[in-house]
């Protein structure tokens, strides 16, 4: 059981906003640990897509963004497209685990 | 090009041993932290091991501390992951990945381990 939990799919049409959540507790968002996200298409590695909450890496498209707040964190995309059917994770650290943790992940379809 | 490259993965069995290897290019390995990151069907992304620049110092999940040892060559800009009395649930998909800001901003290709009998 992961220790970022996040909905197990979501789906919209093109042109869609979609909210992916990250809910963790004190010991890992809770503690102010930045939160990151990837996305993973199909038969590849995870892609770093959001990191430190709200930064995007170069080359990741403006229709992605991160937010945090208190235990809890959120990746919007806006205007959905074909090309976001991927999987989701968040990540952050736990410093009760003294570990780094991923979300369980979000399989997001475009209908 | 900036890349990672495992080898190394395969079938053992359980209570067996392992090493894994990452050639890394394109970028300055020996200014970097490195990780190694694991992906089983059952538990997902699971973050295994990271190793300063120098080499000086290791974290490791707990589950696998005292059985995988991760280590670094800088001159052979290579990541090594030793794994020792391997068990089922250590199956998975092993990425390299390079940890920079507490997050993992390049990742190879992974090489899968398998343990089984």
């Amino acid at each position: 059981q992961s220790v970022l939990t996040q909905p197990p799919s979501l789906s919209g049409a093109p042109g869609q906003r979609v909210t992916i959540s990250c809910t963790g507790s004190s010991s890992n968002i809770g503690a102010n640990f930045d939160v990151h996200w990837f996305q993973q298409l199909p038969g590849t590695a995870p892609n770093l897509l959001i990191y430190n909450n709200n930064n995007r890496p170069s080359g990741v498209p403006d229709r992605f963004s991160g937010s945090k707040s208190g235990t809890s964190a959120s990746l919007v995309i806006t205007g959905l497209q074909a090309e976001d059917e991927a999987d989701y994770y968040c990540q952050s650290f736990d410093n009760r685990l003294g570990a780094y943790v991923f979300g369980s992940g979000t399989k997001v379809s475009v209908l | 090009e900036v890349q990672l490259v495992e080898s190394g993965g395969g079938l053992v069995q359980p209570g067996g041993s392992l090493r894994l290897s990452c050639a890394a290019s394109g970028f300055s390995f020996r200014d970097n932290w490195m990780s190694w990151v694991r992906q089983a069907p059952e538990t997902g992304l699971e973050w295994v091991a990271n190793i300063k620049p120098d080499g000086s110092q290791e974290y490791y999940l707990g589950s696998v501390k005292g059985r995988f040892f991760i280590s670094r060559d800088n001159a052979k800009n290579t990541l090594y992951l030793q794994m020792n009395n391997l068990r089922a649930e250590d199956t998975a998909l092993y990425y390299c990945t390079r940890a920079q800001m507490h997050t993992f901003n390049i990742w190879g290709q992974g090489t899968m381990v398998t343990v089984s009998s």
